[in-house]
């Protein structure tokens, strides 16, 4: 079992719809979890982080973590055809603080 | 701040020859990670460097090494490289003290081996 799995996708959906991603983890020593943004060609940009269970909002992104579930989301809202990219979760455990366990990421496709 | 900053961009190679890739960190961040993507694999960690000090290392065999300066620029080096070999190498920079700092991903180094 990967440390990080991630709904493999594709996903597609309309411009101005919500996006969701989805994440699981295995390892309960996991406490903090990121989402980076990858287009094609370029490397992972980060776009947010989440270390308490509960929802975390910045502008139109969402992250939601639900730490006995081992479950990790990212919601966009009002979703771009910017927005197409590869999204990567990733998970760190409070042993290995410069190891961060990425999933195999879902790429989303925003069609106008 | 500058960003993270990786040479070369580009490389190529032949099998059996080797490679050294180097990283600068953003300004006053300790920890340097390397990562390995490939469309089959995706992001594989190699190592993670610390104050000079290997930290963590992944499953990767001994032909991937690195080192990191007292400036907290890394290099990683390959040896003896492979077909397999082939992919973007990234490195990411963090304060690598607490599990909430995050990791800024350099530009990449596409590594391809011929």
């Amino acid at each position: 079992q990967k440390e990080v799995e991630q709904n493999s996708g594709p996903l597609s959906v309309p411009e101005g719809a919500i996006a969701s991603l989805n994440c699981t983890y295995s390892d309960r020593g996991s406490q903090s979890f990121f989402w980076y943004r990858q287009y094609s060609g370029k490397s992972p940009e980060l776009i947010m982080f989440i270390y308490s269970n509960g929802d975390k909002e910045d502008g139109r992104f969402t992250a939601q973590l639900n730490k006995a579930s081992q479950y990790v989301s990212l919601l966009i809202r009002d979703s771009q055809p910017s927005d197409s990219a590869t999204y990567l979760c990733a998970a760190r455990r409070g042993s290995t603080l410069g190891r961060l366990y990425f999933g195999r990421g879902t790429q989303l496709t925003v069609w106008p | 701040k500058a960003g993270v900053t990786q040479t070369p961009r580009y490389l190529i190679k032949t099998r059996g020859q080797q490679v050294t890739l180097s990283c600068s960190p953003i300004s006053g961040h300790r920890s340097v990670s390397w990562y390995q993507q490939t469309p089959g694999q995706g992001l594989q960690f190699l190592f993670e460097y610390f104050s000079e000090t290997q930290r963590n290392k992944g499953n990767f065999p001994g032909r991937f090494s690195g080192r990191q300066f007292s400036n907290s620029r890394s290099e990683m080096n390959v040896s003896t490289l492979e077909l397999g070999d082939s992919a973007l190498y990234l490195c990411a920079s963090s304060l690598g003290q607490t599990s909430t700092d995050t990791q800024y991903f350099g530009p990449g180094t596409r590594l391809t081996v011929l």
